[in-house]
């Protein structure tokens, strides 16, 4: 099993959609989890940290189950710009920064 | 600005040339690392550095070196570079984290190598 597995995408939504994207990790022992976002060709940059009790982002709304191992992001309205691939990315253990990335799940949004 | 900066953005290279790709980082971040990203394996973190003279392999660290001499600068050193290290490369660094919490990545804008 993969330490970190995202749904394999692509999401192909139109304007105006809410689109949900999965994550499941493998290590019982991490401790942060985190949504990247990239778009092509480009560096990824943070789009939002997961919190256990959840958190939400204007449009954007992260999940953790630490029981079921499983992240998930939600977006709400997506806009045009949304467009790119979301990183799913969790740390290793409990030394460092050690993080593992996700492969990524690639959202177009159609006009 | 707050920055992450990697040079060369784009490099073509011969196998067996020596080459050195240079990161810096102005937030005076304790941690960096370096990840190669390839289509369909996606980010793999190649060394990585909690300090200054403290680094340790990552996943990928075959074929790579690098050095961590001073807290800004995390150069990744390819001696003898190899087709198979062709590949997009990002440096990232981020503060240590404080009492388990862990502080998110800050990524240059990558590096496109291409060994022939």
């Amino acid at each position: 099993r993969k330490e970190v597995e995202q749904d394999p995408g692509p999401f192909n939504v139109p304007e105006g959609a809410t689109v949900a994207f999965n994550c499941t990790y493998s290590n019982s022992a991490s401790q942060s989890f985190f949504w990247y976002r990239q778009d092509c060709r480009k560096e990824p940059k943070l789009l939002m940290s997961v919190y256990s009790s959840g958190n939400e982002d204007g449009r954007f709304t992260a999940q953790l189950n630490r029981a079921s191992q499983y992240i998930s992001l939600l977006i709400r309205d997506s806009k045009l710009s949304d467009s790119a691939t979301y990183l799913c990315v969790v740390n290793r253990d409990n030394y460092g920064q050690n993080f593992v990335f996700g492969p990524g799940t690639r959202l177009s949004v159609l006009p | 600005e707050a920055q992450v900066t990697q040079n060369p953005r784009y490099l073509i290279t011969v196998t067996g040339k020596k080459l050195t790709v240079t990161c810096s980082q102005n937030m005076n971040h304790e941690y960096m690392s370096w990840y190669r990203q390839d289509p369909g394996l996606g980010l793999r973190q190649i060394y990585y550095s909690m300090n200054v003279e403290v680094t340790d392999k990552g996943d990928v660290p075959e074929g790579y070196k690098v050095s961590r001499k001073e807290k800004r600068n995390f150069p990744l050193i390819l001696e003898s570079p190899s087709p198979n290290q062709t590949s997009l490369y990002f440096c990232a660094s981020s503060l240590t984290p404080l009492r388990g919490r862990y502080s998110p990545l800050h990524f240059g804008n990558g590096t496109r190598l291409t060994v022939t």
